[in-house]
């Protein structure tokens, strides 16, 4: 039962372009939905998060668009940077008496040629 | 790394052996996790706890024990270690629920099992 779905599995960007993945959830009761970046060999650490009063948030080059309608939600990566190649994991945690159980997506390996 | 330590880094164990993995946290967060991480299923959520002696299970709880009896290590027992256990582990903390604070994670455990 996967409650968070993740697309693309993979994404190739030339430098200086666009990436963007995608994330579709099912269960309205979530409230909160971070992004996580994993470098080779790392834990994942969070890149930048989105609750769901707002449609849209933006930290540099990176940007969250939010679609409470169509339960789906996206992350933009501007002027894509070769260090930017890692994993991206989207996420979403219900709040209240969940305790805390954050429901990963499948990951996408984010590749940005020079 | 937000103080976590996991402890082995690497190890090869045998079909039908316990096997213990260790995290350990400096930052006195109250919420502990463990996940396990495969290719396709990004990261999913085998148990956590949310105080000393108070855990519970996650999506993929089969196979596996969780023990917290301080606050700064939540012990992870595969008691029998099957194939389909092979995988990469990762401790994460936070220091409120995930919809309040962020995950941090530990640099993971990679085990294999013959």
């Amino acid at each position: 039962q996967q409650q968070v779905k993740q697309s693309p599995q993979s994404l190739i960007v030339q430098k200086g372009g666009i990436s963007i993945i995608n994330c579709a959830y099912e269960n309205t009761a979530f409230d909160y939905f971070p992004w996580y970046q994993q470098f080779p060999g790392k834990g994942p650490a969070l890149l930048i998060a989105i609750r769901p009063d707002v449609s849209e948030k933006k930290e540099g080059r990176f940007t969250i668009s939010f679609n409470k309608s169509a339960k789906q939600f996206s992350l933009h990566i501007m002027d894509s940077q070769p260090g930017d190649s890692a994993t991206y994991f989207c996420a979403a945690v219900a709040g209240g008496t969940s305790y805390g159980k954050l429901t990963f997506g499948q990951g996408t390996i984010l590749t940005v040629h020079p | 790394d937000a103080g976590i330590t996991q402890s082995p880094r690497h190890k090869v164990t045998e079909t039908g052996t316990p096997v213990t993995l260790r995290c350990h946290q400096t930052e006195n967060h109250r919420y502990m996790y463990w996940y396990r991480q495969d290719p396709g299923h990004g990261l999913r959520l085998i148990h956590y706890s949310y105080g000393v002696k108070d855990t519970d299970k996650g999506e993929v709880s089969d196979g596996y024990s969780v023990s917290r009896s301080k606050t700064e290590d939540f012990l992870l027992t595969l008691e029998s270690a099957t194939s389909s256990q092979t995988s990469v582990y990762f401790c994460a903390i936070s220091e409120s629920s995930p919809s309040l604070s962020p995950l941090h994670f530990g640099n993971g455990t990679r085990l294999t099992v013959t």
